[in-house]
């Protein structure tokens, strides 16, 4: 059974950088079928994807999202990771990692989610 | 962006009722949508896959339905589990999930 865990910093100030990373645990990230994907949920709101990357390292971004978004893969830690740059209060959101197996594929597997707050 | 729009954004009923979420994508995604359910504080969980395909462990009282640009889920008999969050997601470009639909107790 695949597991993912989100960690990193609970709150960050505007116009830093957000830093969360993804341990999978029970599978491993160099599979031809994983993908690893970001998706957030602002307090009351919907789901948005972030961006997403495969285990060779190729990545896909939300284009409105594009120019602050960068996603990588450590494959040595079962890891992927999400910098978001320039951040805002409008960045406040739960952030979930979650798993899938193409382009062409929801999302089978997620973590539980780790809120992120921007306040100084 | 393809965009996704649900309806109703809430959805009041009881248990044992038939109920019935509609998805509009924006442009023609052929079968790719996918819908999942979320409760208070919890990640969403996959219920249907490519229109109409029941993720592994998920009751047969859930159903999907539709191509192109509209799709519908439906619960055939509420139970009490139901009573949550509904999205509908495309993949056929990128991921885009609806604004979602909250199932709430009549």
């Amino acid at each position: 059974q695949l597991h993912l865990q989100e960690s990193g910093p609970g709150l960050v100030k505007p116009s830093e950088t957000l830093s969360l990373t993804c341990t999978v645990s029970g599978g491993s990230i160099s599979s031809s079928t994983f993908y690893g994907g970001w998706i957030r949920q602002p307090p009351g709101k919907g789901l948005e994807w972030i961006g997403s990357i495969y285990y060779s390292g190729s990545t896909y971004y939300k284009p409105s999202l594009k120019s602050r978004v960068t996603i990588s893969v450590d494959r040595s830690k079962n890891q992927f990771s999400l910098k978001l740059s320039s951040v805002t209060a409008a960045d406040t959101a739960v952030y979930y990692c979650a798993r899938h197996v193409g382009l062409y594929s929801p999302f089978d597997y997620w973590g539980q989610g780790t809120l992120v707050t921007v306040s100084s | 962006d393809i965009q996704m729009t649900q309806s109703p954004s809430t959805l009041s009923a009881s248990v044992g009722d038939r109920v019935t979420i509609t998805c509009r994508a924006s442009q023609s995604i052929s079968s790719w949508l996918a819908w999942y359910q979320q409760k208070p504080g919890k990640a969403p969980k996959v219920l249907i896959y490519k229109t109409s395909s029941l993720e592994s462990g998920v009751p047969s009282r859930f159903s999907g339905s539709g191509s192109g640009t509209e799709f519908t889920l439906t619960i055939s008999s509420l139970q009490p589990d139901d009573f949550a969050t509904y999205y509908c997601q495309q993949y056929n470009d990128y991921w885009t999930f609806g604004q979602g639909t909250k199932v709430e107790i009549k």
